[in-house]
């Protein structure tokens, strides 16, 4: 059973470009979550999302950023015209809500993405 | 989500148990401790969580005092790729959602030969 996988593993962009990052939930998931963490950082919640919709993005930077999950196919984050403080790993995870009892959804995480802007 | 704190660092003998104290006194009754860890810069892994009585997996035990206001990560044999940032953390579940996690400094553990 594949993990979340995460692609690319490593983006380079010169500032002013567009980055996207893809992530593949783990099979059976329809819950995704992505972090971000710059550099000797913690990680920090970003958004997360169900298929088609956006349930919390209240970690979202209000521009540049964007992030969908469509009903087929991997969930993107895109950041548009990116800036050099933009570098960062960008961490996505996935879960499932079991069943009607009180959910134990435990998030599982990919590899990451590491962007570079220079 | 309640606040957790953490010592900063911690070291470990190889072989030896590894006992990662978590402080989380507001903890609400609807709130789960979770516990992951970082190896250097990979994704987090998840370890184990629990909700009030003690938790035992095959990669950890987790002990949670009966006022639920701290709660250790015990690893039970400690290798050197136990050497991680581990990050104790409490959130909120309810039925039918989900939600963040909210990541504090965690504790580093080197554990050393």
């Amino acid at each position: 059973n594949a993990g979340v996988m995460q692609n690319p593993r490593h983006l380079v962009r010169r500032r002013g470009q567009e980055a996207r990052l893809r992530c593949s939930p783990m099979k059976g998931h329809s819950h995704v979550y992505w972090y971000r963490q710059l550099p000797e950082e913690g990680l920090k919640f970003m958004v997360y999302l169900q298929k088609e919709n956006i349930i919390d993005e209240s970690g979202m930077p209000k521009e540049r950023f964007s992030a969908e999950f469509p009903k087929e196919g991997p969930s993107i984050l895109r950041i548009q015209q990116v800036v050099r403080g933009d570098s960062a790993a960008y961490f996505c995870a996935s879960s499932s809500l079991r069943g009607s009892g009180l959910a134990t959804d435990t998030q599982y995480f990919g590899p990451g993405t590491r962007l570079t802007v220079l | 989500d309640a606040k957790t704190t953490q010592p900063t660092s911690m070291d470990c003998a190889e072989g030896r148990a590894a006992n990662l104290p978590c402080n989380h006194s507001t903890i609400s009754g609807n709130e789960y401790v979770y516990w992951y860890r970082q190896i250097h810069s990979q994704g987090p892994q998840y370890i184990i969580h629990g909700l009030k009585n003690n938790e035992t997996n095959e990669m950890a035990s987790l002990i949670i005092t009966e006022d639920r206001k701290s709660s250790t990560l015990i690893l039970p044999h400690a290798t050197l790729r136990d050497t991680a940032v581990y990050y104790c953390i409490v959130r909120v579940l309810f039925r039918g959602t989900a939600s963040k996690l909210t990541f504090g400094t965690g504790t580093r553990l080197q554990v050393t030969l």
